[in-house]
């Protein structure tokens, strides 16, 4: 499985977009990217995830490059409560989870 | 509202002493996992489970056992083996693996096992 490489910490201001690097240089042709986030002593929750194409949902969108070589994670507009840890994963069959970025959304 | 069940919550095991974590899904989703969570680090597969009375080894099985009787249900039992057991514990689900290999894995909220 390819692996991830995340910035350790980040911090964004209220209100503004929050917009999380992740990348996975190695990724192969069928290995998906999936983006979740961890707040303190709560399990995992799944964001989005993505092959080639940029999705997005309610909660978040994700750009992935042409060579699928790296993706950005966009919150449009963080609150405090999206401080969390989020993990940037891609897979083929089991999660490897990484030790994210800590993002702190700042009054 | 559909999901995944951890518990208890927060348990505490004497040394010596093998102690089960209960975890049920009524997502009506195949496949099963375990997980272990030291603090400051991603996490770690112990077991997965894609079909009932089958299951395979993670990259940290050992001083684990789990079981797979009900499609619903997937309990993990730390034995006293596991020399290190102090740690957060999350099982996941998905739908099976192989055919969508692309669904996500959902995760409930945890068990912390703590040494007494």
């Amino acid at each position: 499985d390819a692996k991830t490489t995340q910035p350790p910490s980040m911090d964004c201001a209220e209100g503004r977009a929050a917009n999380l690097p992740c990348n996975h240089s190695t990724i192969s042709g069928n290995e998906y990217v999936y983006w979740y986030r961890q707040i303190h002593s709560q399990g995992p929750q799944y964001i989005i995830h993505g092959l080639k194409n940029n999705e997005t949902n309610e909660m978040a969108s994700l750009i992935i490059t042409e060579d699928r070589k790296s993706s950005t994670l966009i919150l449009p507009h963080a609150t405090l409560r999206d401080t969390a840890v989020y993990y940037c994963i891609v897979r083929v069959r089991d999660m490897r989870f990484g030790a994210g970025t800590r993002l702190t959304v700042k009054p | 509202d559909g999901g995944i069940t951890q518990s208890p919550k927060y348990l505490f095991r004497k040394e010596g002493q093998n102690v089960t974590l209960s975890c049920e899904q009524n997502l009506n989703h195949d496949a099963m996992y375990w997980y272990r969570q030291d603090p400051g680090q991603g996490l770690r597969l112990i077991y997965y489970s894609q079909i009932v009375n089958d299951f395979q080894k993670g990259d940290i099985a050992e001083g684990y056992s789990v079981s797979r009787e009900k499609k619903e249900s997937f309990p993990l039992t730390v034995t006293s083996a596991q020399k290190n057991p102090t740690a957060f514990y999350l099982c996941a689900s998905s739908i099976k693996q192989g055919v969508y290999s692309n669904q996500p894995q959902h995760f409930g909220d945890g068990t912390r096992l703590s040494i007494l």
